[in-house]
């Protein structure tokens, strides 16, 4: 595998469901990111883990709850969520270090829809 | 105001023609700046960079305005393969890994 994987790529989900969504990143990166992109809205920044330690989270419901549990993996749980919490969740990793930016490499998304 | 703000299109153009696109952002420490391509079901890929004097990639142009704080990507000759939304992207002050995203600029390159 090369790059930046996710499983699933697709998920229909109830809304007392509990499930994760993973990604796994082949790069050797040590920063990774959860994006949510809903229909005609930006990428909305979830949380950034670099070196595993969380150092972002942009308000996200507490429904949300992210673990890395090393550096080349990412979860994002789900529980209790809501309708309007369907959307395609990326995930992305990147080599964070000195420079002012490191390009983010993505990977091709979980599709979530919640019923 | 929306942070960063684009033409949601579609732009519909004859294969060959030239187009351009612009964004603004509103935060004026803003560091860094890139265009993203993101094709139909598929992740966003960094397309280039965006650097004060300019920059060319074969046919991509890319050009930051700071004081107006405007980016613009021009695309020559347009190809059918080229038919994507196109996400201006900005980094805040200090730089770092956290991406501010537009909302995309959807463009289609018809015969």
């Amino acid at each position: 595998e090369t790059g930046v994987t996710q499983t699933p790529r697709h998920l229909v989900m109830g809304m007392t469901n509990k499930k994760s969504l993973k990604c796994e990143q082949h790069l050797g990166h040590n920063a990774m990111y959860w994006y949510k992109q809903s229909a005609k809205k930006p990428l909305e920044l979830m949380f950034v883990y670099s070196l595993e330690e969380r150092v972002e989270n942009n308000s996200v419901p507490s429904r949300f709850s992210p673990e890395c549990p090393n550096s080349s993996h990412l979860f994002l749980h789900l529980h209790t969520l809501q309708p309007e919490d369907s959307a395609l969740y990326l995930c992305a990793s990147s080599q964070a270090g000195d420079r002012a930016y490191n390009e983010q490499f993505f990977g091709p998304g979980t599709r979530l829809t919640v019923l | 105001r929306k942070e960063v703000e684009q033409d949601p299109g579609p732009f519909n153009v004859p294969e060959g023609a030239t187009v351009a696109f612009n964004c603004t952002y509103s935060n004026s420490a803003s560091q860094s700046f890139f265009w993203y391509r993101q094709d139909c079901r598929k992740e966003p890929k960094l397309l280039m960079s965006v650097y004060s004097s300019g920059n060319e990639d074969g046919r991509f142009t890319a050009q930051l305005n700071r004081a107006s704080q405007y980016i613009s990507l021009l695309i020559r000759d347009s190809k059918l393969s080229d038919s994507a939304t196109y996400l201006c992207v900005v980094t805040p002050t200090g730089g770092g890994n956290k991406l501010t995203f537009g909302t995309g600029t959807q463009l289609k390159v018809e015969l």
